[in-house]
């Protein structure tokens, strides 16, 4: 299994709303990351997990909440978003973190998020 | 402040021709670099590139680094439909863990 399953694949939610999105992967690895990217543009990082602690956050608005509850999993809780937050969210994971890394980032297929 | 630009932003061609991707960086403390191709989902992972002039292959798809001149090529010849996508190079920053994306090569191939 070589894939980065992440759920749901759309998702459209009010400036109100309280949603998750949710990635898995069950390779053992012991990275994993949140990106977001905006139409034509490349993906930016957000978050960078790092044996299930947070070892990164690029300065990201605190409505967006990562959480990692085990090696396998990385959600993103989503609370009070504005409508510039629409993008595709892609999750990724690593085989380690940094130098100890080949480097190679195995990509999810993203969740599309639409704030109205 | 680090950054990596890929040229050209966009590129059309007929299926058999060979197309030439760049990508030049100015980044601090260089590990690696990475290129990724990304259809309408997922980027996936092409090749990643640690040394200098060490020409790496997959099929019709081939990549060089130059570390001097900071740069790096990705070479597809004979395209096909199926090369339509865009191509991502990352570089790699070794400080900071930090994978820094170009904005990407949009390719189109025709029949």
């Amino acid at each position: 299994d070589t894939e980065v399953t992440q759920t749901p694949k759309h998702l459209v939610m009010g400036m109100t709303n309280k949603k998750s999105l949710k990635c898995e992967q069950h390779m053992g690895h012991r990275a994993m990351y949140w990106y977001k990217q905006k139409a034509k543009k490349p993906p930016e990082l957000m978050f960078v997990y790092s044996y299930e602690k947070l070892s990164i956050n690029e300065s990201v608005p605190s409505r967006f909440s990562p959480e990692c509850p085990n090696s396998s999993l990385l959600n993103l809780h989503l609370h009070a978003l504005q409508p510039e937050d629409s993008a595709l969210y892609l999750c990724a994971s690593s085989q380690d973190f940094g130098a100890l890394n080949t480097g190679e980032l195995f990509f999810g297929e993203g969740s599309r998020l639409t704030v109205l | 402040e680090d950054k990596v630009v890929q040229s050209p932003l966009s590129l059309v061609v007929h299926e058999g021709d060979t197309v030439t991707l760049n990508c030049s960086y100015e980044v601090t403390n260089f590990r690696s670099l990475l290129w990724y191709k990304q259809e309408k989902k997922a980027p996936t992972f092409l090749f990643m590139l640690t040394s200098s002039g060490i020409e790496k292959k997959s099929g019709r798809l081939s990549s060089i680094l130059d570390k001097k001149e900071l740069f790096s090529i990705l070479n597809i010849t004979a395209t096909q439909t199926g090369d339509s996508a865009v191509y991502l190079c990352a570089v790699e920053e070794n400080n900071t863990d930090k994978l820094i994306f170009g904005t990407g090569t949009r390719l189109q191939v025709f029949p």
